[in-house]
């Protein structure tokens, strides 16, 4: 069985605070997703890595940065949180390479900045 | 990615069958039907997929008409724990890219 954990269901933090978001998953995944999902707006991806130190931009990276630095953990950074980033974060992986690309997803991580 | 309808809502008795239809009258013959289920305040968890034959794992039943321009999921013992929003997706089976999930059917078990 696929796990994609994630270190916390619930956060708050306070505005201009730096936010530590983790993930990590056991399957010796590839690819690794951040998204956030809001009501009405769906799923939005923020980056993905799809190795070890590489990263690219998804569709609303601004006000985040990604870290990979082992291939199993994956970490979004708020560098200075802000309201309109309360949400909840979902952290994705997948296989990789030439084979199949389901995306298995963490439990989320429901984020209140006050 | 193909795009989906799903009708918004359903409700089904516990223990029945769950029948759950999707059509994506425009997929590619390289896309994949993919369908993943979202219990409420929880990450979405995947459920099945396949390409033309119908497929079946220990969650659930996918079966895809010949011209695959419709899909069922079936939960074939429907169990409260199985209130969650459905998304069927079409996308192909090796991208690499994000997932876009539409609105979903809502589906509420009745005791």
């Amino acid at each position: 069985d696929v796990k994609v954990t994630q270190s916390s269901r619930y956060l708050v933090k306070r505005t201009g605070e730096k936010v530590f978001l983790e993930c990590v998953q056991d399957m010796d995944h590839e690819n690794m997703f951040w998204y956030r999902q809001d009501p009405g707006l769906g799923l939005r991806l923020i980056y993905f890595s799809y190795d070890v130190k590489m990263k690219e931009k998804g569709d609303i990276p601004e006000g985040y940065s990604v870290s990979r630095e082992k291939k199993e953990r994956f970490s979004l950074i708020l560098e200075s949180a802000s309201t309109n980033q309360t949400s909840m974060y979902l952290c994705a992986s997948s296989l990789g390479g030439t084979s199949q690309e389901t995306q298995y997803f963490g439990p989320g991580t429901r984020l209140l900045v006050l | 990615d193909a795009k989906t309808t799903q009708p918004p809502s359903m409700d089904c008795a516990e223990g029945r069958a769950a029948n759950l239809p999707c059509n994506h009258s425009t997929i590619s013959g390289n896309e994949y039907v993919y369908w993943y289920r979202q219990i409420h305040s929880q990450g979405p968890q995947y459920i099945i997929h396949g390409l033309k034959n119908n497929e079946t794992n220990e969650m659930a039943s996918l079966i895809i008409t010949e011209d695959r321009k419709s899909s069922t999921l079936i939960l074939p013992h429907a169990t409260l724990r199985d209130t969650a929003v459905y998304y069927c997706i079409v996308r192909v089976y090796s991208s690499a890219s994000k997932i876009i999930f539409g609105s979903g059917t809502r589906l509420s078990i009745r005791p």
